[in-house]
C-alpha cells in the first residue's frame, strides 16, 4: 500500500502521560500536514512541513504539542502531559511539491481517561 | 474557527434517489475540494474545483462553484448505500507556499436502503 499511513491507529492514555503519534506520507511527497478531528466537526490544521522544515503552527498547537519530521521522510506528533481536552482523532496528510490534493492517513483516535 | 458551513448537517435519503450537499465559505479561495469520510477512519479526496471553475464532473459526482456567493454544491447522482459517509468542503488557505485546508463541519449523508 503506497498510501498515508498512521500508528498507531487507537491509543488510549490517562491523563498526564505523554503520547506519540507517527505518520508516512507518501514516497515522494515533500509536504505535510497534521490536523485534528473532533467529534462532530471538520478537521483542523495544526502543524505543515515541507521537506524537515516546520513552516506553520496553528494558535491549537500549545506547548504541549511538538511535531517533527528530522530527514523530510516520516514525522511524529507529541502530546505531552496529555489532557481529556486532546482526546481526538489526529489526522496526517501529505502533498505533492506543486499538488493542491492533499492524500490523508487513517488517523490516529486518542483517547484521555 | 472553520470557515465553511455545510448545509444540511445531516441528510437521509433513498437509495437510488440525488443528494444535494452546500458549502458556504467567507473568504477569498484559489479552489475547494470535497472530501468523504467514512464513520471514525480518514478522508477521502474526492474532487477539487478551482475558483475559475463553474462546474465539474466525476462519475456521479456534479461540483458547483459560485464565487459572487462564496458557494459550493455536491450532488451524488443515483446514491448507493456505500454513500454513506461524512462529506466535507474545504477551502485553501495559503501558508508558506502550501495550501492549509479550512474544513466544514460537514454533512451526514444516509442512504436507506
Amino acid at each position: 500500500d503506497t498510501g498515508v499511513s498512521q500508528n498507531p491507529r487507537h491509543k488510549i492514555t490517562k491523563r498526564g502521560q505523554n503520547v506519540t503519534f507517527r505518520c508516512d506520507p507518501i514516497s515522494e511527497h515533500n509536504r505535510l500536514y497534521w490536523y485534528r478531528q473532533t467529534l462532530g466537526q471538520g478537521p483542523e490544521f495544526l502543524t505543515y512541513f515541507q521537506n524537515e522544515a516546520q513552516l506553520e503552527k496553528s494558535r491549537l498547537l500549545s506547548d504541549r504539542f511538538s511535531a517533527e519530521r528530522p530527514k523530510g521522510s516520516f514525522s511524529t506528533l507529541e502530546i505531552q502531559r496529555t489532557e481529556q481536552g486532546d482526546s481526538a482523532m489526529y489526522l496526517c496528510a501529505s502533498s505533492q511539491p506543486l499538488g493542491d490534493e492533499q492524500f490523508f492517513g487513517p488517523g490516529t483516535r486518542l483517547t484521555v481517561l | 474557527s472553520q470557515q465553511g458551513e455545510e448545509d444540511p448537517q445531516a441528510l437521509s435519503i433513498q437509495e437510488g434517489e440525488n443528494a444535494t450537499m452546500n458549502c458556504s465559505y467567507k473568504t477569498s479561495i484559489n479552489n475547494l475540494q470535497w472530501y468523504r469520510q467514512n464513520s471514525g477512519r480518514g478522508l477521502v479526496h474526492l474532487i477539487l474545483i478551482r475558483s475559475n471553475e463553474r462546474e465539474k464532473h466525476s462519475g456521479r459526482l456534479r461540483v458547483t462553484l459560485d464565487t459572487s456567493k462564496k458557494s459550493s454544491s455536491l450532488l451524488i447522482t443515483a446514491s448507493r448505500a456505500a454513500d454513506t459517509a461524512s462529506y466535507f468542503c474545504a477551502t485553501d488557505w495559503e501558508i508558506q507556499g502550501a495550501q492549509k485546508l479550512v474544513f466544514g463541519q460537514g454533512t451526514r449523508l444516509t442512504i436507506n436502503p
